[in-house]
């Protein structure tokens, strides 16, 4: 009955390397959103997709890829994986300005 | 181009006692104000919202905001704390509340409270 839902929890790796992460929502919403929090608990929107379509791009490195298959997935295709990638990752929907987030992935790169 | 600042990056309290959690926006088009609540190792979760009318906001958890144009704040208050009440807040403004609005976050301020 999760509402916002992303795989894996945790992920790691080696420096290099590709991994994509998971989400999926079963709130019916049009827009979802990738955010990173870093070290700091600093968050910061990386993406955001409205009805499968990329609305939102922040200054986020090539490396980093979003793909919505459709309006109720967002996955989150990481090439070329590098230390400072290290964080960790929330998937977020949203209806009537209020954002529903998952329990987030945390990434550490080796 | 909008901003949030959390004026406090730790806020220590003793259980029972009240708490202000402060907030300061900077925006050049119409405000919707938001706090959010991270319990450790989890996603965050809305704890109230201002979009418009009332600037007094009441959220869950017997959290309050009050919304204030001309001093460009939106603090948060709880009138008597638990220690279930130890978690993240973060503060967040939006030039939108449709869809596709980007929010943008404050620093975060870690609430401690102590028995």
């Amino acid at each position: 009955d999760t509402a916002v839902s992303q795989t894996p929890k945790y992920l790691v790796t080696q420096m290099g390397n590709d991994k994509s992460i998971k989400c999926e929502q079963n709130l019916g919403h049009d827009t979802m959103y990738w955010y990173k929090q870093d070290s700091k608990k600093f968050l910061k929107i990386m993406f955001s997709y409205n009805n499968k379509e990329l609305i939102i791009n922040e200054t986020v490195p090539n490396r980093f890829s979003p793909k919505s298959p459709d309006k109720a997935h967002l996955n989150l295709h990481i090439n070329s994986l590098e230390l400072g990638d290290s964080a960790v990752y929330f998937c977020a929907s949203s209806q009537g300005g209020k954002l529903f987030f998952g329990s987030g992935t945390q990434l550490s790169v080796l | 181009a909008q901003s949030v600042t959390q004026l406090d990056s730790q806020v220590p309290v003793f259980e029972e006692a009240p708490v202000e959690l402060r907030c300061n926006y900077s925006s050049s088009v119409s405000v919707y104000l938001f706090w959010y609540v991270q319990y450790p190792n989890q996603g965050l979760q809305l704890l109230l919202k201002y979009l418009s009318g009332s600037t007094l906001v009441k959220g869950i958890n017997g959290f309050e905001a009050e919304f204030n144009k001309s001093q460009t704040s939106f603090h948060l208050r709880k009138p008597s704390v638990h220690i279930s009440d130890t978690a993240e807040y973060f503060c967040a403004v939006s030039d939108s509340y449709n869809q596709g609005g980007k929010l943008i976050f404050g620093q975060g301020t870690e609430l401690s409270v102590k028995p």
